[in-house]
């Protein structure tokens, strides 16, 4: 697609639910982020896929979120029991990372998914 | 200590003024600079890059690099009020596909009709 599609666009959960954000990169990139940003606050990195590597799962708070990419493309960010803490927009963003692009690591963000839990 | 700082403002200048914003940095390894600005209720939109050190020009915005002092800065010259944002730095290492990017907290900045 011409950019980085995300949905729901907003989603309202009781705690204790869970739910299920999904995310289409940009056609061709391999490379996949999530990000999560707080109100005020920056970019909290969650979790990169590139290729067919392993995820870098490093910066997920909690193992109540997982993620998982199929098929090199779509990717959906699942969070379990949620609580009233994970409240924030969740941001998916794609890069190339082809050495032939020059703009190399810039990376693509789409809108974001705004998730309120009460 | 965070890899990347920067300050979180806000920071309000009357329009037409210049802006600095800045960001310092502790990996050395970073080669790619980028600044991003956010709008309310939008996902950040890349604004700058920059590979290494120097500076970069487009239009009213200006990105510099100093990698000897890993310090990086975007000035706007005759600021808008649609310059209104929140803007974040951001850099990652050598081109691999284990890099990733790592984005400082963010500067609003408020311009003022």
């Amino acid at each position: 697609g011409a950019g980085v599609s995300q949905s729901p666009s907003n989603k309202v959960t009781e705690k204790g639910k869970d739910v299920e954000l999904r995310c289409d990169p940009i056609s061709g990139h391999t490379a996949l982020y999530w990000y999560r940003q707080s109100l005020g606050q920056g970019l909290e990195f969650l979790i990169y896929f590139q290729g067919n590597s392993a995820p870098d799962k490093s910066g997920l708070p909690s193992d109540r979120f997982s993620a998982e990419r199929t098929g090199g493309s779509v990717s959906t960010l699942t969070i379990q029991r949620t609580q009233q803490e994970d409240s924030a927009v969740y941001l998916c963003a794609s890069s190339s990372s082809h050495l032939r692009d020059r703009l190399g690591n810039t990376i693509y963000f789409g809108e974001g998914s705004w998730l309120t839990v009460v | 200590q965070k890899e990347v700082e920067q300050d979180p403002g806000p920071l309000s200048v009357p329009e037409g003024a210049i802006v600095s914003l800045n960001c310092t940095y502790s990996n050395s390894a970073f080669q790619y600079f980028m600044w991003y600005r956010q709008y309310s209720r939008k996902g950040p939109e890349l604004l700058m890059y920059t590979y290494s050190s120097g500076n970069k020009e487009d239009g009213r915005f200006t990105a510099q690099v100093d990698k000897s002092s890993k310090y990086i800065s975007l000035f706007i010259r005759d600021s808008q009020p649609s310059d209104s944002a929140t803007y974040l730095c951001a850099m990652s290492g050598i081109h691999s596909s284990a890099s990733k990017i790592i984005f400082g907290s963010g500067t609003r900045l408020s311009i003022r009709p």
